[in-house]
């Protein structure tokens, strides 16, 4: 499976935006990159995904580098919700979703 | 999105005894759905992969036996953990996608206690 890097944590304030990195420098020209996130004691939440281009949703952007090499969540404005797990996942041709240790983002009042 | 859900939420069982949890997709069909289990701090874990209408298939370390996968219909998939033991205590996710390519969407957990 193609492994991710992310931070183990990172801080923002509300209202701010926050950043999240994640490298993957041996991703297949067929992997899509995918965001989760989690809450405490609850499942995993969909956040994006995307395969060469930057993507836009409801609750965030996915900026992709043009190699595919790395890519970046961008939560526009965070507020006292957006503090979970935020995981970063290839998902290759097997579908299957292999999480690693995630970045825990806290969001200060 | 997507509503998946699981049932009990949570379940307390006495060593020994299997424990069946269930996994909907309420709103969409799903011929595949997967298995997680997470320890607390831990993350998640990928356990099988259940397949409508024909055998799951488990990842490398998990016991096919010990942990019985029916996916009988597209729209609920089973665990069953038979005689289970307090090291089976964990927090089981299931999820389930409407089809290859598309996000998946995960349940709500159940907490499994095992005294």
């Amino acid at each position: 499976d193609a492994k991710t890097t992310q931070p183990n944590s990172m801080e923002s304030n509300e209202e701010e935006p926050v950043h999240l990195p994640c490298n993957h420098s041996t991703i297949s020209g067929t992997d899509y990159i995918h965001w989760y996130r989690q809450l405490p004691s609850q499942g995993p939440e969909y956040v994006i995904h995307g395969l060469t281009s930057n993507v836009n949703n409801r609750m965030a952007s996915l900026a992709i580098a043009e190699d595919r090499k790395s890519s970046t969540l961008i939560l526009h404005r965070a507020t006292l919700r957006d503090a979970a797990v935020y995981y970063c996942i290839l998902l290759s041709n097997d579908y299957k979703l292999s999480f690693g240790a995630g970045t825990t983002v806290t969001v200060r009042a | 999105g997507a509503v998946v859900s699981q049932h009990p939420s949570r379940v307390i069982c006495k060593s020994g005894t299997s424990v069946k949890i269930e996994c909907r997709s309420l709103d969409f069909q799903a011929t595949t759905m997967f298995w997680y289990r997470q320890f607390p701090k831990q993350s998640l874990m990928l356990m099988a992969t259940s397949n409508e209408g024909s055998k799951a298939t488990y990842e490398q370390g998990v016991e096919k036996d010990k942990f019985l996968i029916n996916h009988a219909s597209l729209t609920l998939s089973t665990l069953t953990v038979t005689s289970a033991h307090p090291e089976d205590s964990s927090f089981y996710i299931c999820s389930a996608s409407p089809g290859r390519g598309h996000e998946q969407f995960f349940g709500p957990g159940t907490r499994l206690t095992v005294l």
